[in-house]
């Protein structure tokens, strides 16, 4: 099915390990996005991508790592987790920049103890 | 930075009534969106407003951009427990920049 797809939508990892969170989408967006959600800050933009091979920094881009090698894949990395990255991560996509809308995916709930 | 605040935060209201939730900046956006977020999923576009002064109606919601296009309203009629979820507001610049949040919840 057409759409954006993340994973896992859940995951527990320990202080210090190295994980990924995964973004696919089938729409041929040239944009994608990745955010936190956390009460009481709302939505917080990690990194975009304008198109493969072409990333940059957000709002709150320390710990964390993107790529983006093809068109449909946005890969998120937390490098070595800490307790303070325990959040909801939403990937999105767009068609551009501006007044076009963004299609999310449902979320990767992470959990670090 | 640009902010944009939203109120109320928390809205807890019966079936059939009405409500206006509110998004304010100080800073002038290019357009403004809005979302509709429910729980374990993720926001959903509701619409886009381009104009100062523009009004657009999704069936029983009232979207309204300021004419200084600093701010918006939201405005349900006869509110439904479908509409039970989280609404944010989105103000577009370079990048979308999305507003705190209005958790409402409808009871039958």
């Amino acid at each position: 099915d057409a759409g954006i797809t993340q994973s896992p939508r859940y995951k527990i990892t320990e202080t210090g390990r190295q994980v990924t969170l995964m973004c696919h989408q089938t729409w041929s967006h040239s944009y994608m996005f990745w955010y936190r959600q956390d009460l009481g800050h709302g939505l917080r933009l990690i990194y975009y991508s304008a198109a493969a091979d072409i990333t940059d920094k957000g709002e709150v881009p320390d710990g964390y790592v993107v790529s983006r090698s093809k068109t449909e894949n946005f890969p998120l990395t937390l490098e070595s987790a800490t307790r303070s990255q325990t959040s909801v991560y939403f990937c999105a996509s767009s068609e551009g920049q501006g007044w076009y809308g963004y299609t999310f995916g449902s979320g990767t709930r992470l959990t670090v103890v | 930075t640009q902010l944009l605040e939203q109120s109320p935060q928390f809205l807890s209201i019966q079936e059939g009534e009405n409500l206006t939730v509110y998004c304010n900046s100080s800073s002038v956006f290019s357009s403004l969106q809005w979302y509709r977020q429910e729980p374990g999923e993720g926001p959903v576009l509701l619409v886009t407003v381009v104009t100062g002064g523009e009004v657009k109606k999704l069936k029983r919601l009232t979207f309204q951009f300021g004419d200084a296009r600093k701010d918006s309203s939201l405005h349900i009629t006869a509110a439904q427990p479908g509409d039970t979820g989280l609404y944010l507001c989105a103000g577009v610049s370079d990048k979308l920049i999305f507003g705190t949040g209005t958790r409402l919840q409808v009871f039958p």
